[in-house]
């Protein structure tokens, strides 16, 4: 199936370890992109990269360190975690150099920091 | 404040009734983008508007954009219970940047 899969679903860890989500794509696109969903509901921008390369970066901790092998991969390493990163972090992709082209999401990671 | 309001935020209707959910900018929106979420799950683009005074249906939903480019309402005719989950309106305030902007969302229930 084409889709933006990401891994775990959930995962649940204590403060000060060091945990990593993955995120693959197979719908060829070119960007990818890291979402942050907080217990409001409120989905914001963590990075985005475009063929392996940073370019956007918000103002995220450097505890959270994005990696990309290639433009088919995304993953997100989180260094000493803390009780506010828990959240839902959503992968994304998408064709940037197709004018307007919509995000098409994963399912979420769930994480949650004890 | 939220770049993108949305109103209402949660909303309760008996199967089979119409409503209608707001996304409203105080920047010019380059893109707009409705998706719907249900829980547990990832976001399911729905429609992307463009210019202004665009509308687009697909099935019993309708978006349309107004026409400074604004303003977005999605409409539901005929709700059914398939039709609950949160809804997102999304834009792309940086043209061309591809940054995505969403709103706080709309929890819709339907009730049978």
């Amino acid at each position: 199936d084409t889709a933006v899969s990401q891994t775990p679903k959930y995962l649940v860890t204590q403060m000060g370890n060091d945990k990593s989500i993955k995120c693959e794509q197979n719908l060829g696109h070119d960007t990818m992109y890291w979402y942050k969903q907080d217990s409001k509901k409120f989905l914001k921008i963590m990075f985005s990269y475009n063929n392996k390369e940073l370019i956007i970066n918000e103002t995220v901790p450097n505890r959270f360190s994005p990696k990309s092998p290639d433009k088919a991969h995304l993953n997100l390493h989180i260094n000493s975690l803390e009780l506010g990163d828990s959240a839902v972090y959503f992968c994304a992709s998408s064709q940037r150099d197709r004018y307007n082209s919509p995000l098409h999401f994963g399912n979420g990671t769930r994480l949650t920091v004890t | 404040s939220q770049e993108l309001e949305q109103s209402p935020q949660s909303l309760i209707v008996q199967e089979g009734k119409n409503l209608t959910i707001n996304c409203t900018s105080s920047k010019t929106l380059y893109g707009l983008y409705w998706y719907k979420q249900k829980y547990g799950e990832g976001l399911i683009f729905l429609m992307m508007l463009q210019k202004g005074g665009e509308e687009k249906s697909h099935e019993k939903i309708t978006a349309k954009l107004d026409e400074k480019k604004q303003q977005s309402s999605l409409h539901i005719t005929a709700s059914q219970p398939s039709h609950a989950g949160i809804y997102l309106c999304g834009a792309d305030l940086f043209q061309g940047a591809q940054k995505l902007v969403f709103g706080q969302g709309t929890r819709l229930t339907i009730n049978p």
